[in-house]
């Protein structure tokens, strides 16, 4: 598919435990942006990676919050020692490169739930 | 804080009806509005967007409204339909930016 692609799709898992979230961007896109989605607070953003430069994390909520970005391709978000305020859907977009008129792309997200 | 306010949470219309969602900013420095729409278990989809230089956008039944001066944007949905059903949420960006602020969202539900 030509589409943004996230895995896996669903996630539960134990509090304490480490998860890692994948993206997968659309072919040739150099901006590549997480958001958090909870239930009635809209989309927050987390990270965004612009091709070969530093990443801005100003949005990672707290420091067990990580992501990378290898080859300027496919992304991992990683949340270690999760708690339950994690659960959410973590969703990834990209586009074609920064700037406000380029639309952003979204993943289907992965439902991550925290028991 | 919220950056872009969104109303109603919930919206009910019936079928052909228009159906009219609202949001507001403080940043004047936002020069992008888009509207995404997300249907369950989907990520958002771009739905139509506005810069602040234009009253107004038409894209077939979706109409954006925008009044600079009130730092309030609009978004219209004419002759709705069943499957407009879907959460509609707001944004705005500005040059320099580097994400999208999302407002919290619209659950519209369109009654046959």
């Amino acid at each position: 598919g030509a589409g943004v692609s996230q895995s896996p799709s669903n996630k539960v898992t134990e509090k304490g435990k480490d998860v890692e979230l994948r993206c997968d961007p659309i072919s040739g896109h150099t901006a590549l942006y997480w958001y958090r989605q909870s239930l009635g607070q809209g989309l927050e953003f987390l990270i965004y990676f612009q091709g070969n430069s530093a990443p801005d994390k100003s949005g990672l909520p707290s420091d067990r919050f990580s992501a990378e970005r290898t080859g300027g391709s496919v992304s991992t978000l990683t949340i270690q020692r999760t708690q339950q305020e994690d659960s959410a859907v973590y969703l990834c977009a990209s586009s074609a490169y920064r700037g406000s008129e380029q639309p952003q792309h979204f993943g289907d997200g992965t439902r991550l739930s925290i028991l | 804080q919220q950056q872009v306010k969104q109303s109603p949470q919930s919206l009910i219309v019936q079928k052909g009806g228009i159906s009219i969602i609202n949001c507001a900013y403080e940043n004047t420095a936002f020069d992008y509005f888009p509207w995404y729409q997300q249907f369950p278990g989907k990520g958002p989809a771009l739905l139509i967007a506005i810069r602040p230089d234009v009253s107004e956008k038409k894209e077939g039944r979706f109409t954006i409204s925008f009044n600079k001066s009130a730092k309030q944007f609009s978004l219209h949905i004419m002759d709705s339909q069943p499957g407009d059903s879907a959460t509609y949420f707001c944004a705005a960006m500005y040059t320099g930016a580097n994400n999208l602020f999302f407002g919290t969202g619209t659950r519209l539900t369109v009654i046959p």
